[in-house]
């Protein structure tokens, strides 16, 4: 069965300091390792799809990379407006379905 | 362009009663997906279409739940003799086609409470 666990549960950063979310995961067959932005209220809005080891992408203060075990999620410089929870997801080769995990809820302090 | 529509946004009901759910996916999108969220946890994975049918229905928790998509767009998830253990955050979620890293993009949910 597909496991997808991220740490922290929360995390607090001053505007400005950097950090990692990560993201750890076990899956028969990754077809794709997914990073969501959800905001109080509404639904997960698609940020990143990962596709196998060593692959990087980034977006603005953002940038995701994966391995054979996890994905981090680095935020560099975060500003209030980077506040949100952050969602990992898997896909695997056997279905069609996302794996989520619980989320990271990230707050930037002014 | 418009994105995944839900609509109720909110919907009260009292246990034992029938709800329905309803699902605008973007335009062209042939994949269509539904999720439960429950407080503090993230998205679970309830039932998803391919067009008309349902390929896979493995996530729905019994058979009082059931969901359609006749014209191979809007859907609609049903409830029946709804119990308090299913009030959550129903979500709804489309993409262009099925396969490898395709990503599905959600609409708001509905938030069912069962009084």
């Amino acid at each position: 069965e597909d496991q997808v666990t991220q740490s922290p549960e929360a995390l607090r950063l001053q505007e400005g300091e950097s950090s990692s979310l990560n993201c750890s995961y076990t899956v028969s067959g990754l077809r794709g390792l997914f990073w969501y932005r959800q905001d109080p209220g509404k639904g997960p809005e698609f940020l990143f799809t990962l596709y196998s080891a060593g692959e990087e992408k980034e977006k603005e203060r953002l940038k995701a990379t994966l391995t054979k075990k996890e994905s981090f999620l680095h935020i560099t410089a975060p500003k209030p407006e980077d506040s949100a929870t952050y969602l990992c997801a898997v896909h695997n080769s056997g279905n069609e379905k996302l794996t989520f995990g619980t989320g990271t809820r990230l707050t930037i302090i002014p | 362009g418009a994105g995944v529509s839900q609509t109720p946004s909110n919907k009260v009901t009292e246990k034992g009663k029938y709800v329905e759910l309803r699902c605008d996916p973007i335009s062209g999108h042939t994949a269509l997906y539904w999720y439960r969220q429950s407080l503090g946890q993230g998205p679970e994975f309830l039932i998803y279409f391919q067009g008309t049918g349902a390929a896979d229905d493995s996530g729905l928790p019994n058979d009082r739940f059931f969901a359609v998509r006749p014209e191979g767009s809007v859907s609609t998830l049903k409830i029946q003799r709804t119990e308090r253990g299913d009030s959550a955050v129903y979500l709804c979620a489309s993409s262009l086609t099925s396969g490898p890293g395709q990503p599905q993009h959600f609409g708001d949910g509905t938030r069912l409470s069962i009084l």
